[in-house]
């Protein structure tokens, strides 16, 4: 089955800075890479999604980039706030359906 | 609209017990899968539902199982509860059987087992 890999596990930035978090996946059928955002006690919330036909979505300060050959993705998160602390989540989802396989989260801290 | 709706936020049971974990999807949506989320990881699928079959199953024992009813929502029973098996649970929710499509997730079930 497909294996989610993400890296780094926490990530701290002042206010102001980039964000990156980065993701691996091993099953090439995989076709849709949606990314979740959960804070704490509440559920997992989609911020961005990208699917294989193409290389990189934007949505204001958040971007996410694909690279299928290399099997990896990437979220982006510019000019970070402090809201933006949260648990990162990449997932990648089989050629059927919504079956996501989720990566083990990073831990987001934006120091203000 | 609710959204994705879940029921009951919190359980706690004993080992050995049994439990049903209830979802109702967003409006429109036909598509339930549920995840287990132990503390500190990633949500792992256990299975997913369409038109009132399982179509997909993660690697989750028989204990797990499940049943969608015709208005779309889904229970999802553990049998023989197992302290591992304290977890968040979480039902998704989304449409035409899930292709490729934006998931939305309930609240979560917070399952503790003691």
């Amino acid at each position: 089955g497909e294996n989610v890999e993400q890296h780094p596990s926490t990530l701290s930035v002042q206010e102001g800075d980039s964000a990156v978090i980065k993701c691996t996946y091993s099953d090439s059928a995989s076709n849709y890479f949606p990314w979740y955002k959960q804070e704490l006690g509440k559920r997992p919330q989609l911020i961005i999604d990208i699917r294989s036909n193409v290389g990189e979505k934007k949505d204001q300060r958040i971007a996410v980039t694909l690279n299928k050959t290399a099997k990896h993705f990437s979220l982006h998160i510019t000019e970070t706030q402090p809201e933006d602390s949260a648990v990162y989540f990449c997932a990648a989802s089989s050629v059927w359906g919504n079956q996501f396989y989720f990566g083990t989260g990073t831990s987001l801290t934006v120091i203000p | 609209d609710a959204g994705v709706t879940q029921s009951p936020t919190h359980l706690i049971k004993t080992r050995g017990q049994q439990v049903t974990l209830r979802c109702s999807p967003k409006s429109g949506h036909d598509t339930v899968s549920w995840y287990q989320q132990a503390l500190g990881q990633g949500p792992q699928f256990i299975f997913q539902y369409y038109e009132e079959e399982e179509r997909q199953r993660g690697n989750f024992p028989d204990r797990f199982s499940g049943h969608q009813f015709p208005n779309y929502s889904s229970e999802l029973n553990v049998n023989a509860l197992l302290l591992g098996d304290s977890a968040l649970y979480l039902c998704a929710s989304s449409s035409t059987g899930g292709r490729n499509t934006e998931a939305f997730f309930g609240q979560g079930t917070r399952l503790t087992v003691v």
